[in-house]
């Protein structure tokens, strides 16, 4: 059975202060590792898609990598708009053909 | 990437009654999904709606209690029959594109009193 495990289940940092966001991974063969955003009374939003080890993936002060066993969410100098909850998603070549398994994401805070 | 829109947002519901939640997305697709979103949980998949048969659903989820319909390529509805407190959740429709990337519609949040 799939499993994604996120940690911290919570995140405070200062505005500027750097730091990641990981997600372990269990699955017979990735298809794909996904991240997405989640904003308070909103459906996730999509960010990245990484399919293999060594991938990374940038999108302003948001940096994925990919390993075969985690990946990690980079967020250099956060501002206080980077707050939300990051989820982590997997697709598995077994089973469900399009099924993602979730984890329960990390809740980020970010203090001006 | 395509519009997704869910109807109602939120509702608050008796126990023992059901709930129809809409999706409507803007273009067609060909694959739509259902998940539920429960305090403190992970987003799990309920089903994948499946145009013109039947849904396909996950284990631990059955069509009598979450009986979909998909009568096109670009609507979906999922209702939660008979409803008691533990079913108070969000419920979020997805649309898949062919690089298996999902796209969320904004959810409901379902309070059953």
């Amino acid at each position: 059975e799939d499993q994604v495990t996120q940690s911290p289940e919570a995140l405070r940092l200062q505005e500027g202060e750097s730091s990641s966001l990981n997600c372990s991974y269990t699955v017979s063969g990735l298809r794909g590792l996904f991240w997405y955003r989640q904003d308070p009374g909103k459906g996730p939003e999509f960010l990245f898609t990484l399919y293999s080890a060594g991938e990374e993936k940038e999108k302003e002060r948001l940096k994925a990598t990919l390993t075969k066993k985690e990946s990690f969410l980079h967020i250099t100098a956060p501002k206080p708009e980077d707050s939300a909850t990051y989820l982590c998603a997997v697709r598995d070549s077994g089973g469900s053909n399009y099924k993602l398994t979730f984890g329960k994401g990390t809740l980020l805070t970010v203090n001006p | 990437s395509a519009v997704i829109s869910q109807k109602p947002s939120r509702d608050i519901c008796q126990r023992g009654t059901s709930l129809t939640i809409q999706c409507q997305v803007d273009s067609q697709v060909t694959m739509m999904f259902w998940y539920r979103q429960q305090p403190g949980q992970s987003l799990t998949l309920i089903a994948t709606a499946n145009q013109g048969s039947e849904a396909t659903y996950e284990s631990g989820f059955v069509i009598d209690k979450f009986p979909i319909s998909r009568p096109n390529l670009t609507f979906s509805t999922l209702t939660v029959s008979n409803m008691s407190p533990e079913d108070s959740s969000i419920y979020l429709c997805s649309v898949g594109t062919e690089q298996s990337i999902q796209y969320f519609g904004a959810g409901t949040r379902l309070s059953v009193l």
